[in-house]
């Protein structure tokens, strides 16, 4: 197993345009999380999926963002009418349900609105 | 709701050395887990240790060790030998149950340089 990726690495968009991204995760994890980190920043939660279920949405997330998981294994995060603001990295992980251990995130996706 | 504290924004440490980074925390949840992760300039986030709120011990992995002060409510790590690989961004982190298989939230983290 490879880890967790993400596609793309980078992503340059114009304010106003939509934004897809992918994550593949480890194939023996069941959850999927979701987060967003802005420079000097610690990661923000946005959501999580238990296999093809969305278990949480944060407030932090508006109807302009929305995840699937729609076979319970990759996930994709779409971003739509982008702003300035979304600018950020979007970072993807996965764990098992249970153990005492933390979070595989990917290298995320670095997103910047121009 | 839960909080996460980490009140150094940079410390440094002089090679071969031990430093200790802080973490306290909130929570009403009655059990809990704790983590610390490392984010290289690279920017991928590494797991380094996880410790259970109702561990007995603290956990301890290699160089890393995690001083668990239930009653004062922190969690702060402690690099031991310090090395020049060491030098990164370092984020305490929480989530509403033991085991890694929640949502986690994380402190603003804390930088560390290492000097030769």
């Amino acid at each position: 197993d490879t880890g967790v990726s993400q596609n793309p690495r980078h992503k340059i968009t114009k304010r106003g345009q939509n934004v897809t991204f992918r994550c593949d995760p480890i194939s023996e994890h069941n959850r999927l999380y979701w987060y967003r980190q802005t420079l000097g920043q610690g990661p923000e939660f946005l959501t999580y999926f238990q296999n093809e279920a969305q278990l949480e949405k944060s407030r932090l997330l508006s109807d302009r963002f929305s995840a699937e998981r729609p076979k319970g294994s990759f996930s994709t995060l779409e971003i739509q009418r982008t702003e300035q603001g979304d600018s950020a990295m979007y970072l993807c992980a996965s764990s098992q349900i249970t153990g005492p251990q933390g979070y595989t995130f990917g290298s995320g996706t670095r997103l910047t609105v121009v | 709701a839960q909080k996460i504290t980490q009140t150094q924004p940079g410390m440094f440490v002089q090679e071969k050395e031990a430093v200790t980074l802080d973490c306290t925390y909130d929570t009403s949840d009655p059990s809990y887990g704790l983590f610390w992760y490392k984010q290289p300039s690279s920017g991928e986030m590494i797991f380094l240790i996880y410790q259970g709120s109702y561990d007995q011990q603290n956990a301890t992995e290699g160089r890393y060790s995690l001083n668990f002060q239930k009653a004062r409510k922190s969690a702060n790590l402690v690099i031991s030998a310090s090395q020049l690989g060491d030098s990164a961004m370092y984020f305490c982190a929480m989530s509403p149950a033991e085991g890694g298989g929640f949502k986690t939230i994380f402190g603003a983290g804390t930088r560390l340089f290492v000097k030769a």
